[in-house]
């Protein structure tokens, strides 16, 4: 019963390197979701996919890229890290727009960039 | 205008309190109306979870839609220290928002 695994749990990073968050769902789920979350605040949806090929921007996308070749995978990739995305970063999946709405998430990864 | 409007409290209630949280939304696009509970540390757990206006009920928890006045709300009747955490309304269609999210705390 893995659900949505998230690596890596904890990264540190320096400003200016890049670096891809994996995200993996083995429930066959049609829509996975990255979102951030800063301290003691909501969860910003940063990219979101409805299906293998296909990704959507969220509501705060700038400086990530996504791809979705796959429907167990959805990588979140930074590229040039910047202090502004220490966050911690949670990916989920659902099958959204079915019966069972929930969306499960994965247990996070706590980015801090210096 | 932000798609989802939730008070970030917090809100401080004595234990066997009825809790009441909000949240406004302006899209009508949005088909599923969700309420999460979030521990400190952790990720988001589904709590509650509706698609048409109206009330519903699970225990100590109500969760209630107005499409008409796009507000969703969720009650907590005889509150426990227990449920301590963040709630986080959550919208669904195609995409998935949440609210900023209350923290609360019931003392006892």
């Amino acid at each position: 019963n893995a659900g949505v695994t998230q690596t890596p749990k904890f990264r540190i990073l320096k400003i200016g390197q890049s670096m891809t968050l994996q995200c993996a769902q083995d429930m066959n789920h049609n829509y996975m979701y990255w979102y951030r979350q800063d301290p003691g605040m909501g969860l910003k949806l940063i990219y979101y996919s409805v299906g293998a090929g296909i990704t959507d921007k969220g509501e705060v996308p700038n400086g990530y890229n996504v791809s979705r070749s796959t429907t167990e995978d959805f990588p979140l990739r930074l590229e040039l890290a910047a202090p502004s995305q220490t966050s911690v970063y949670f990916c989920a999946s659902s099958s959204l727009g079915h019966e069972n709405t929930e969306a499960f998430f994965g247990q996070g990864t706590r980015l801090t960039v210096v | 205008q932000k798609e989802v409007e939730q008070d970030p409290g917090p809100l401080s209630v004595p234990e066997g309190a009825i809790v009441s949280l909000n949240c406004t939304y302006s899209n009508s696009a949005f088909q599923y109306f969700m309420w999460y509970r979030q521990y400190s540390r952790k990720g988001p757990e589904l709590l509650m979870y509706t698609y048409s206006s109206g009330n519903k009920e699970d225990g100590r928890f109500t969760a209630q839609v107005d499409k008409s006045s796009k507000y969703i709300s969720l009650f907590i009747r005889d509150s426990q220290p227990s449920d301590s955490a963040t709630y986080l309304c959550a919208l669904g269609g195609d995409k998935l928002i949440f609210g900023t999210g209350t923290r609360l705390q019931v003392f006892p």
